[in-house]
């Protein structure tokens, strides 16, 4: 069975303070791995998408990284403004195949 | 750029009514996916259309249906509502059953 885990489940910055957040995942066959980033009551909105161990991926103070267990969120002097839950999804081999998502972590950056 | 449209965006509901989530995917997408998510945890998958067809199904309750449309929209439809219906429900589209990409979601609670 497909299954995601992420850590922490929480995680506590101060503006500025660099850190990863980790998604580990057991899949057979994996076709992608997904981040996205959800703020409340919203729906998650996507971020990266990573398709093989070694691939690396920047937007802005995200950086992704993926290798054959696991994928990190590296977040470099994170604002406010980033603070939101960050869902880890992957997607098996195969047609049409659903994502898994993992339970997410939820990131407070304070001023 | 064009986004996922959902509707509503809210809808309150007695128990054992019905209801019908509607949602219209971005411009070309050829797959559409239904996830639930309750308070605190991540989306479940529910079910997916490819090309109007069912492609996958997950946690979907048999009181629950759903179909894709010839122009592609697709339409979530609830029965016999139960209180643990209450939640976010999420539709996601896609091109190639690539990355998904997220609706605002519907709110559905249920009295």
């Amino acid at each position: 069975e497909d299954q995601v885990t992420q850590s922490p489940e929480a995680l506590r910055l101060q503006e500025g303070e660099s850190s990863s957040l980790n998604c580990s995942y057991t899949v057979s066959g994996l076709r992608g791995l997904f981040w996205y980033r959800q703020d409340p009551g919203k729906g998650p909105e996507f971020l990266f998408t990573l398709y093989s161990a070694g691939e690396e991926k920047e937007k802005e103070r995200l950086k992704a990284t993926l290798t054959k267990k696991e994928s990190f969120l590296h977040i470099t002097a994170p604002k406010p403004e980033d603070s939101a839950t960050y869902l880890c999804a992957v997607q098996a081999g195969g047609y049409g195949q659903n994502f898994v998502f993992g339970p997410g972590t939820r990131l407070s950056v304070l001023p | 750029a064009a986004g996922v449209i959902q509707s509503p965006r809210h809808l309150i509901k007695e128990k054992r009514e019905t209801a019908t989530l509607k949602c219209y995917p971005i411009p070309r997408h050829d797959t559409v996916y239904w996830y639930q998510q309750g308070p605190g945890q991540d989306p479940q998958f529910l079910i997916s259309f490819y090309e109007k067809m069912q492609s996958d199904k997950g946690s979907i309750p048999d009181r629950f249906s759903a179909q894709q449309f010839s122009d592609y929209h697709s339409e979530l439809n609830m029965s016999s509502l139960e209180l643990g219906d209450s939640a976010l429900y999420f539709c996601a589209s896609s091109l190639d059953t690539d990355t998904q990409y997220f609706g605002p979601g519907t709110r559905l609670t249920v009295l």
